[in-house]
């Protein structure tokens, strides 16, 4: 059982690069969201998708993009990073949206911005 | 707006120790309430969760209990282990948007 699958795990960049954290969930599962976590902030929400073809932004977007061309598979794009952007980011998933629905969540993806 | 307070780690407790793990919350309406706990090296898994009013959820010796009078969600065990170590995140959903809302965290160390 795969579950939620982030890659890569660790990722360092230099300022201004670009570069995409991969996610794929083989559960069907149709609610896919993206968050980060930093200290003493815990995790916020960067973008979501209720389904194949439709995202949309949380409550941190900026310098973030997002697709859903598949169920499986939402990728989070990082346009120019910046060292804002140091961060770990997790990929979540849920059966469909709900106010009772269980998240699953991947393992995460270190990330340092130079 | 909706929001979860925690109580700042780290907690450091002897095994077999009794743990509370205090988390409040602001909300309009009544949201549903949840504990998600993050082994190190591991993504956030669900630990238990309560729906409405006195509902009271448990999982692994843990319990929570939803308090509406006092707007807590209060994380209890026993008896904690040396594998119980991990970061504790309460939760709430937003009514409006369905969306979890997170804590900061809280850090959980138990020492054999």
């Amino acid at each position: 059982n795969a579950g939620v699958t982030q890659t890569p795990k660790f990722q360092v960049l230099k300022t201004g690069q670009s570069m995409t954290l991969q996610c794929a969930q083989d559960m069907n599962h149709e609610y896919m969201s993206w968050y980060r976590q930093d200290p003493g902030m815990g995790l916020r929400l960067i973008h979501y998708s209720v389904g194949a073809g439709i995202t949309d932004q949380g409550e941190v977007p900026n310098g973030y993009n997002v697709s859903r061309s598949t169920t499986e598979d939402f990728p989070l794009r990082l346009l120019s990073a910046a060292p804002s952007q140091t961060s770990v980011y997790f990929c979540a998933s849920s059966f469909q949206t709900g106010r009772d629905e269980k998240l699953f969540f991947g393992s995460g993806t270190q990330l340092s911005v130079l | 707006g909706n929001s979860v307070t925690q109580m700042e780690g780290p907690v450091t407790l002897s095994e077999e120790a009794f743990l509370t793990i205090n988390c409040t919350y602001t909300a309009t309406g009544y949201p549903s309430l949840f504990w998600y706990v993050q082994y190190p090296g591991e993504g956030l898994q669900l630990l238990l969760k309560a729906t409405k009013a006195d509902d009271k959820g448990s999982n692994k010796g843990f319990e929570a209990t939803y308090r509406k009078e006092t707007t807590s969600f209060h994380l209890e065990k026993g008896s904690v282990q040396v594998s119980d170590s991990a970061v504790y995140f309460c939760a709430l959903s937003d009514l409006g948007t369905d969306k979890l809302i997170f804590g900061t965290g809280t850090r959980l160390q138990v020492f054999p």
